[in-house]
């Protein structure tokens, strides 16, 4: 149980260019979903919680023109990034909340690389 | 602010023996659960182990134990009979209920696993 995917697992694209990141709890329901980003090496950096029905909150210094969340259901959440520029080039990860006892799952992330 | 501070950045243990990895956590609340992620080289973050503050009882998963010294904010996470698909990322993360579920996580160690 508790397993969120993430689509696509893999992307190229031109700068300029806008990529659309999907997470989904495929079973269970999730009002609360999270996205990260990951540098090589490093932790997970927080950029945004996506609450179903609400405005996402962005963490400080998180562009949220850029960076649109839209939490439409249930079980999905997007991410759109959008004009990406190479510096957006990064691992991004997301994670749905099961709740009692609450818990992040995680999505096994998508690579994104701006050409 | 919370922080969450694991001071071992790599770790090595022996197959089939014991590595102990230690984290360290700063809060002024009570109410409050840690938890223990695994990311292999896939980069897919996988739950290794959840304790809540107010549970004495440290929390086991089979081959996976804590020892939750809660007066020392420490939470280390002991690997008994260590596998080589024990080889990961290990992270340490702090949640609250109170604060959106948010997790803020340890900078990682990395255990790697000699056959």
């Amino acid at each position: 149980g508790a397993v969120v995917s993430q689509h696509p697992s893999w992307v190229i694209c031109k700068s300029g260019t806008s990529v659309k990141i999907e997470c989904r709890s495929l079973d269970f329901q999730a009002t609360t979903m999270f996205w990260y980003r990951q540098f090589p090496k490093q932790s997970l950096m927080l950029m945004a919680t996506s609450n179903e029905g609400s405005k996402a909150t962005y963490e400080q210094g998180v562009e949220k023109d850029k960076f649109l969340i839209n939490h439409a259901s249930l079980t999905l959440s997007t991410l759109t990034v959008t004009s990406a520029h190479p510096e957006d080039s990064s691992f991004y990860i997301c994670s749905a909340l099961l709740g009692g006892p609450e818990t992040q799952y995680f999505g096994p992330g998508t690579r994104l690389l701006v050409l | 602010a919370q922080t969450v501070t694991q001071s071992q950045p790599e770790m090595s243990v022996q197959e089939a023996e014991t590595v102990t990895l230690s984290c360290t956590y700063d809060t002024s609340e009570s109410d409050y659960y840690l938890f223990w992620y695994k990311q292999p080289p896939s980069r897919q973050m996988i739950l290794v182990i959840r304790q809540e503050a107010y549970k004495q009882q440290n929390a086991t998963e089979n081959r996976f134990s804590v020892n939750f010294q809660k007066a020392a904010k420490s939470f280390s996470l002991k690997i008994s009979d260590s596998q080589l698909g024990d080889a990961a990322m290990y992270f340490c993360a702090y949640g609250r209920r109170n604060a959106g579920n948010m997790l803020t996580f340890g900078g990682g160690t990395r255990l790697m696993v000699k056959p």
